[in-house]
């Protein structure tokens, strides 16, 4: 059964400074990695979308690398800003399914 | 429309009442997905469909809950006699096709059983 892990849960960084969330899965057979973005009392917005054969997908201030062998994803984020501020998850498709797994997320505080 | 659209946005219930949740995909998206999020915790996958193939509903909890889609597009999803525990969010997503495409969510359906 696929599992997904996303460290660290919360995170806190003053504005301006460039960093990294963790996400990683158990079985390596995926098809995509998905990161998502999710506000207080809100849904679901696509960031990045990984194919397992590609290594890496940037979009303006974001860049999502995948290490499928080693079941690992990080997300970047560079010059962050309090409007970064949310709950970060990463989700994976696996091969041999259609269904999302979802890692239980990274909330993000950006401080002014 | 533009994006997926769920609704209600929000439903407070009585417990042993029955709730349907309704969620509209995008515009020519075949498949369609129902995640539940209770508080706290990571999004539970409940069912998916895919165009007319048969739904992988290995997601849904009980019995109490099912789910339908017709004619392909707007999808309904009941849970019979509400219990305490169904307070969640419950999050319906669509995706161009069964590949590796971007999946879209909707803003979700709050309910809370008292």
């Amino acid at each position: 059964k696929q599992e997904v892990t996303q460290i660290p849960a919360a995170l806190s960084v003053p504005e301006g400074e460039n960093l990294v969330l963790n996400c990683s899965f158990t079985d390596s057979a995926i098809y995509n990695l998905q990161w998502f973005r999710q506000d207080p009392g809100k849904g679901l917005t696509s960031l990045l979308l990984i194919q397992s054969s590609q290594r890496e997908q940037t979009s303006g201030r974001l860049n999502a690398s995948l290490d499928k062998s080693s079941g690992r994803s990080t997300l970047y984020i560079a010059a962050s800003q309090p409007g970064d501020s949310a709950t970060y998850l990463c989700a994976v498709k696996e091969s041999s399914g259609d269904k999302l797994t979802f890692g239980t997320g990274t909330r993000l505080a950006v401080r002014p | 429309g533009a994006g997926v659209s769920q609704s209600p946005s929000n439903k407070v219930t009585e417990k042993g009442k029955d709730v349907e949740l309704r969620c509209d995909p995008i515009s020519g998206h075949t498949a369609l997905y129902w995640y539940r999020q209770s508080l706290g915790q990571g999004l539970e996958f409940l069912i998916y469909f895919q165009g007319n193939s048969a739904p992988d509903k290995s997601g849904l909890p009980s019995d109490r809950f099912s789910a339908e889609r017709t004619g392909g597009s707007v999808s309904t999803l009941t849970i019979q006699r509400t219990q305490q525990e169904d307070s969640a969010v419950y999050l319906c997503a669509s995706s161009s096709d069964r590949g590796g495409n971007t999946i879209y969510f909707g803003e979700g359906s709050w309910l809370t059983v008292v």
